[in-house]
């Protein structure tokens, strides 16, 4: 199993500017999440879903859209980027409510 | 409203001493507690976790933590610390009002000095 996946690990965007940062999962769970760290400020969520065809929005969701299309694919969507943006963006699964969250390696975004 | 508190932003121990990360909670039915790690650079991955029986939870590396319901507390121990243990901590709690999302303190970073 390589768990969870993200990608890019690393992307530099300019304001203004779109891009979809993508994860995958293949240990067929039904939740996935994603989330944002700031330094000194823990996880935020952003967006999570309970399964194929339905998301919902966490706590931090404006700038961002999600979808989830198939059970292994989750990814997240930056429209006009801008510098609050900037940030570490795990992604994380999980087979059902209480059990362990696994998470992505990460990507770290940056948006000048 | 659910809330994690983690005292201490920086933690620094030496090398060989007692680990101790403090973790206290806010949650008015039974919670779910974790505690994970983050490597420099890496995705989180957990360390231990309580749901239900035994208050004291073993985890990897030697790590414990052990839930006490009537301080709302769920701290982290380990009796001799490693240079490979630095890294920084997070400590998460979960329940049925919050429809068991995850809810995060701030992190702590342990710092081991040889």
């Amino acid at each position: 199993n390589a768990g969870v996946t993200q990608t890019p690990k690393f992307r530099i965007l300019k304001i203004g500017q779109s891009m979809t940062l993508q994860c995958t999962q293949d240990m067929n769970h039904n939740y996935m999440y994603w989330y944002r760290q700031d330094p000194g400020m823990g996880l935020k969520l952003i967006y999570y879903s309970v399964g194929a065809g339905i998301t919902d929005k966490g706590e931090v969701p404006n700038g961002y859209n999600v979808s989830r299309s198939t059970t292994e694919d989750f990814p997240l969507r930056l429209e006009l980027a801008a510098p609050s943006q900037t940030s570490v963006y795990f992604c994380a699964s999980r087979r059902a409510l209480g059990d362990t969250q696994y998470f992505g390696p990460g990507t770290r975004l940056t948006v000048l | 409203a659910q809330s994690v508190t983690q005292l201490g932003s920086h933690v620094s121990v030496s090398e060989g001493a007692l680990v101790l990360l403090r973790c206290n909670y806010s949650s008015s039915v039974p919670p779910y507690l974790f505690w994970y790690v983050q490597y420099p650079n890496q995705g989180l991955q957990l360390l231990l976790k309580y749901t239900t029986g035994a208050t004291l939870v073993k985890g990897i590396n030697g790590f414990e933590a052990e839930f006490k319901k009537s301080e709302t507390s769920f701290h982290l121990t380990k009796p001799s610390a490693h240079m490979s243990d630095a890294a920084e901590y997070f400590c998460a709690v979960s329940d049925r009002r919050s429809n068991y999302q995850l809810i995060w303190g701030a992190g702590t970073k342990l710092i081991i000095k040889p």
